[in-house]
């Protein structure tokens, strides 16, 4: 089946470093990726839908200065944590999208970085 | 934006039993699609079930199933039989047919199976 390949699984960093998280799709092309930032035990809060080869769309707000995306090519999107901070530390999880799928298949989740900022 | 809305945080179940997880919608969008996800402590994302909001038919696999009700806006999950591997947040999801095809997470409910 499809998969989404999310590095690293885990990161620990002293606040003021930037983080960045790389998300693939391995086996199928993805126009389309999702960043999503889960707090403990709460739902999954969707950030940014990352478009290929243009600026991702950011949900109302998430600080663009501050979460830097990029999707440069059909396999790969990329979310920068700028200059994290303790409050930052969280669960991000990308999604991505089948170029070729219909609407009602679900999104390839990866398995989701952990960032603790110390 | 459509908002999912999950108002069982937690639900337990004796092993064997059957549980049935609600999930209600506000959506102005008169065709969608319906998930349910589960995320046990590894935290990986697992498709559960689907459904096209299309099809009166009420979608099902194996062990789970869905009562959707389009007019309440209704989108509940039985486990039958349950096992001790079903224990984890479950997740109600609303994909929009919008641009963009986002998702939309309910709040979860954590399930615990009980030997």
């Amino acid at each position: 089946g499809a998969v989404v390949s999310q590095h690293p699984s885990w990161v620990i960093c002293k606040s003021g470093t930037s983080v960045k998280i790389e998300c693939r799709s391995l086996d199928f092309q993805a126009t389309t990726m999702f960043w999503y930032r889960q707090f403990p035990k709460q739902s999954l809060m969707l950030m940014a839908t990352s478009n290929e080869g243009s600026k991702a769309t950011y949900e109302q707000g998430v600080e663009k200065d501050k979460f830097l995306i990029n999707h440069a090519s059909l396999t790969l999107s990329t979310l920068t944590v700028t200059s994290a901070h303790p409050e930052d530390s969280s669960f991000y999880i990308c999604s991505a999208r089948d170029r070729r799928g219909q609407y009602n298949q679900p999104q390839h989740f990866g398995d989701g970085t952990r960032l603790s900022i110390l | 934006a459509q908002t999912v809305t999950q108002s069982q945080p937690e639900m337990s179940v004796q092993e064997a039993e059957t549980v049935t997880l609600s999930c209600t919608y506000d959506t102005s969008e008169s065709d969608y699609y319906l998930f349910w996800y589960k995320q046990p402590p590894s935290r990986q994302m697992i498709l559960v079930i689907r459904q096209e909001a299309y099809k009166q038919q009420n979608a099902t696999e194996n062990r789970f199933s869905v009562n959707f009700q389009k007019a309440a806006k209704s989108f509940s999950l039985k486990i039958s039989d349950s096992q001790l591997g079903d224990a984890a947040m479950y997740f109600c999801a609303y994909r929009t047919l919008n641009t963009g095809n986002q998702f939309y997470f309910g709040t979860g409910t954590s399930l615990t199976v009980i030997p």
